[in-house]
């Protein structure tokens, strides 16, 4: 049972344009979401993070929106740049656990063109 | 500022022999530790996590093992390795920041089962 899904295995756009990448969740007890930025052969990077307090978290080009209801989340990377070219990954957490503990999604690959 | 280190960066090992990965954080104390793998084409699965000196939790039934020795060191093992053990393995820790654990990622190692 995959509690965090990652339906689109790749993305292209333009750079320049937007990128949206999406992410849905089963587990109505995860109450905060991460994402990351993998290049191949290294470990992911920290972007940014969303509580469920919140429906948007935004840091610089990167915004993440969270609807409860739908239990979806996307990042929206404006304006895209060849540099954010990656594997995207969503993760999610239960705070109360106090493990940290991440269940990731299967990643989406992005690719902005020149 | 916190740093983890991971080693060694690729590892190539016959079936049947051991396997030991060690991972240090510096810059922090009394962090909660993390293993993961990444097998080809595939997302990031936990394997352990650790909330102190000698607390493991296993996510998965597996050929491994892990060990954390003492505060900021966390060690990944097997005394038989499998092929199946192949893939790309990544240590992490996080920090509380607000109602979030933010998690940080190594750079991983590469194992390759011959």
């Amino acid at each position: 049972d995959q509690q965090v899904k990652q339906n689109s295995p790749s993305l292209s756009v333009q750079e320049g344009r937007i990128s949206i990448l999406n992410c849905d969740y089963t587990n109505s007890m995860f109450d905060y979401f991460l994402w990351y930025k993998k290049y191949p052969a290294e470990g992911p990077t920290f972007l940014i993070s969303i509580s469920s307090i919140k429906d948007k978290n935004e840091d610089g080009r990167f915004t993440v929106f969270l609807n409860k209801s739908a239990k979806h989340l996307s990042l929206h990377i404006v304006p895209s740049q060849p540099g954010d070219s990656a594997v995207y990954f969503c993760a999610a957490s239960v705070w109360s656990s106090n493990t940290g503990k991440l269940i990731f999604g299967q990643g989406t690959t992005l690719q902005v063109k020149p | 500022s916190q740093t983890i280190h991971q080693w060694p960066a690729t590892l190539v090992q016959p079936v049947g022999s051991p396997l030991s990965l060690e991972c240090t954080v510096e810059g922090t104390s009394n962090p909660n530790l993390y293993w993961y793998r990444q097998a080809a084409g595939r997302g990031l699965q936990l394997l352990f996590y650790s909330v102190g000196i000698g607390q493991i939790s296993s996510e998965v039934p597996q050929n491994l093992s892990a060990s954390r020795p003492q505060d900021r060191q966390f060690i990944l093992s097997s005394k038989k390795l499998l092929l199946s053990d192949s893939g790309f393995y990544l240590c992490a820790w996080s920090v509380a920041k607000g109602f979030i654990y933010e998690q940080y990622f190594g750079p991983g190692t590469r194992l390759t089962v011959t």
